[in-house]
This record gives C-alpha cells, sequence and structure tokens, in this order.
C-alpha cells in the first residue's frame, strides 16, 4: 500500500533554509505527481506545491513563490521541498501526498507529517 | 485565504445524517471536480471521496459526495462517534493551484 514518510523537520531562525524529504514506497513512485500541503497550528489545510510525475511540471503557492522550490528524484522514490528565507508564517506542520487517482487532480494518500518551526 | 465556502461546524446525534456544503466559483468547483478529506484528531488528512462522488477503497457507502454547478456537498449518514473530525473540500483553480475549503468540525451529540 501506499506509505510516504517526511522528514527535515524541526526549529529554524527567520531567514533561514530547511530542506524537507518524503520517501515513497508501495506504489510506483515515477508515474504518479505529487504535492506539498501544510497546516499551521490550529489552522485549516494550504496547498504549497505540486511536482508532475516527470518533474516537468511544478507550481507552487503564491505564499511561497521565490521561497521554496519543489523537487524530486524518481530515481530514489524521493519528493522534496526547499525551503528558503523561512519566515514566521512557514510555521506548520507539512505533509507530502501523491496524486493517486487520475481524475482527482488532487492529493490522495497522505504521509504523517512533518513539523517546522520558524522562530528566533 | 481559502477561496472554497464551508460552515465551520455541523452536529447531529448517533445514526443521524448531516451534510457539509462547499461553495466556490466558476474558475474552481464550477470547473473542476472535488475531493473530500477528513482529518480525525491529531492526524493527517485522508481521502474520503474524489471526482465528486468516487470513494476510494476502503470507505464506507455512509459517506457520499455530489456537486452541481459551483458547489459540492459531502454527506454522512449513521453518524458514528469516530466520524467525529474536521472535513475539507479541495479542488483546482484557473490560477494554477490547488485550493481548500474553510474546513468544517462534526459533532456527534
Amino acid at each position: 500500500q501506499v506509505q510516504l514518510v517526511e522528514s527535515g523537520g524541526g526549529v529554524v531562525q527567520p531567514g533561514r533554509s530547511l530542506r524537507l524529504s518524503c520517501a515513497a514506497s508501495g506504489f510506483t513512485f515515477s508515474k504518479y505527481g505529487m504535492y506539498w500541503v501544510r497546516q499551521a497550528p490550529g489552522k485549516g489545510l494550504e496547498w504549497v506545491a505540486v511536482i508532475w510525475y516527470d518533474g516537468n511540471k511544478k507550481y507552487c503557492a503564491d505564499s511561497v513563490m521565490g521561497r521554496f522550490t519543489v523537487s524530486r528524484d524518481n530515481s530514489k522514490n524521493a519528493l522534496y521541498l526547499q525551503m528558503d528565507s523561512l519566515r514566521a508564517e512557514d510555521t506548520a506542520v507539512y505533509y507530502c501526498a501523491t496524486w493517486f487517482y487520475p481524475s482527482s487532480w488532487g492529493p490522495d494518500y497522505w504521509g504523517q507529517g512533518t513539523r517546522v518551526t520558524v522562530s528566533s | 485565504q481559502s477561496v472554497l465556502t464551508q460552515p465551520p461546524s455541523v452536529s447531529a446525534a448517533p445514526g443521524q445524517r448531516v451534510t457539509i456544503s462547499c461553495s466556490g466559483s466558476s474558475s474552481n468547483l464550477g470547473s473542476n471536480s472535488v475531493s473530500w478529506y477528513q482529518q480525525l484528531p491529531g492526524t493527517a488528512p485522508k481521502l474520503l471521496i474524489y471526482e465528486n462522488n468516487k470513494r476510494p477503497s476502503g470507505i464506507p457507502d455512509r459517506f457520499s459526495g455530489s456537486k452541481s454547478g459551483t458547489s459540492a456537498t459531502l454527506g454522512i449518514t449513521g453518524l458514528q462517534t469516530g466520524d467525529e473530525a474536521d472535513y475539507y473540500c479541495g479542488t483546482w483553480d484557473s490560477s494554477l493551484s490547488y485550493v481548500f475549503g474553510t474546513g468544517t468540525k462534526v459533532t456527534v451529540l
């Protein structure tokens, strides 16, 4: 079955960088698009980024454009989120998710998340 | 920041039925299908419904979805205490972004 495990979260100072990883297993990773979604403490879900199965298309939310970069390594079954110039408002649990059902066009199966805290 | 509007909360007694609405616009729900997610306290979201009314394997038929125009609805019948959770709708927007609803907390009385 689909398994997604995020890592790389932690406490970081404003303006610094962090790289999140998502290890995928249980499905053919190279055939599926992938998402990053975040959830600030006590808040709702916020889409962060999506990357197509082959990495040729990527889109990011306006709130992270120019600061966050999504990428993937299909040879390693891994998804990444490079987060630069972090701000306090980036504090959240970050989830990776797979776009498993082609007709959904959305995040279908989710990992358990990794917490990022931006604080001085 | 959410462009999809949901009621903040709904409640009903065990065994009853609840519905959750999701209202959008022509740029999102009006032209794309909707998914619904359940988030139990302290856990990751889980897909309940995709492409308006399809249930992934393992999701009971107590959960159903529909969409008409720029609105969508999630229905839960035979409400159970284990259904207490936050529920979100989600869909693509023409701005090349994925948008979520504001979220609805379901309480079983």
